[in-house]
């Protein structure tokens, strides 16, 4: 079954805890990016790649890395998390950066820090 | 920088009814592609519906249409016969064709619709 796939669903941490969400897809997509969501908000863009060893900065990246070194993986990284980095995070992909195809977003990780 | 916005951050529709939800959006190009997602409580994110700028015919997708107004920058989404099943959250979205934001989506802030039985 074609699918995004994000790790863990939920998790609750403590300021400074370096944490990590992973984020898998198998369509053999080139674009893969990060959003957050926040009430009022709608999704932000934080990364992007568009390919592998490819990423660059959405609208939102401070806080946040990412890396790319296979195709399929794209992880979050929060170095030093903070409670502004209480959200709602999607991965999503797409087969590529243009077009009108549509983008293939994972189950969301909801992420509480203390 | 391109910009959505919806302007309803609740609406409500009876069971079988139609209902319309707003979204204006802000651009300097003249290609790019728009988008209506649905999330349900189940946090998922489900593609309705998606409409090419340069296309004038609007989309349709069985109870789903849209109203797309170019020059006013309007992408409306209707859904006709609504289902408890339609209750969520919708977000217009929109994509650009070319330029240094290609790929990114830019998501409107969403609008809850409630279907009452």
């Amino acid at each position: 079954e074609a699918q995004v796939t994000q790790n863990p669903r939920y998790l609750i941490t403590v300021t400074g805890k370096k944490l990590t969400v992973t984020c898998s897809q198998n369509m053999n997509h080139e674009y893969m990016s990060w959003y957050r969501q926040d009430p009022g908000l709608g999704l932000r863009q934080i990364y992007y790649s568009m390919n592998v060893e490819v990423t660059d900065k959405g609208d939102v990246p401070e806080g946040y890395k990412v890396s790319r070194k296979e195709k399929r993986n794209f992880p979050l990284i929060l170095e030093s998390p903070s409670p502004n980095q209480t959200s709602l995070y999607f991965c999503a992909s797409s087969l590529s950066w243009g077009g009108n195809q549509p983008q293939h977003f994972g189950d969301g990780t909801r992420l509480s820090i203390l | 920088a391109q910009t959505v916005t919806q302007s309803q951050p609740e609406m409500s529709v009876q069971e079988a009814e139609t209902v319309t939800l707003s979204c204006t959006y802000d651009t300097s190009e003249s290609d790019y592609y728009l988008f209506w997602y649905k999330q349900p409580p189940s946090r998922q994110m489900i593609l309705v519906i998606r409409q090419e700028a340069y296309k004038q015919q609007n989309a349709t997708e069985n109870r789903f249409s849209v109203n797309f107004q170019k020059a006013a920058k309007s992408f409306s989404l209707k859904i006709s016969d609504s289902q408890l099943g339609d209750a969520a959250m919708y977000f217009c979205a929109y994509r650009a064709y070319s330029g240094t934001s290609y790929g990114k989506l830019t998501f409107g802030q969403g609008t809850i619709l409630t279907v009452h039985p």
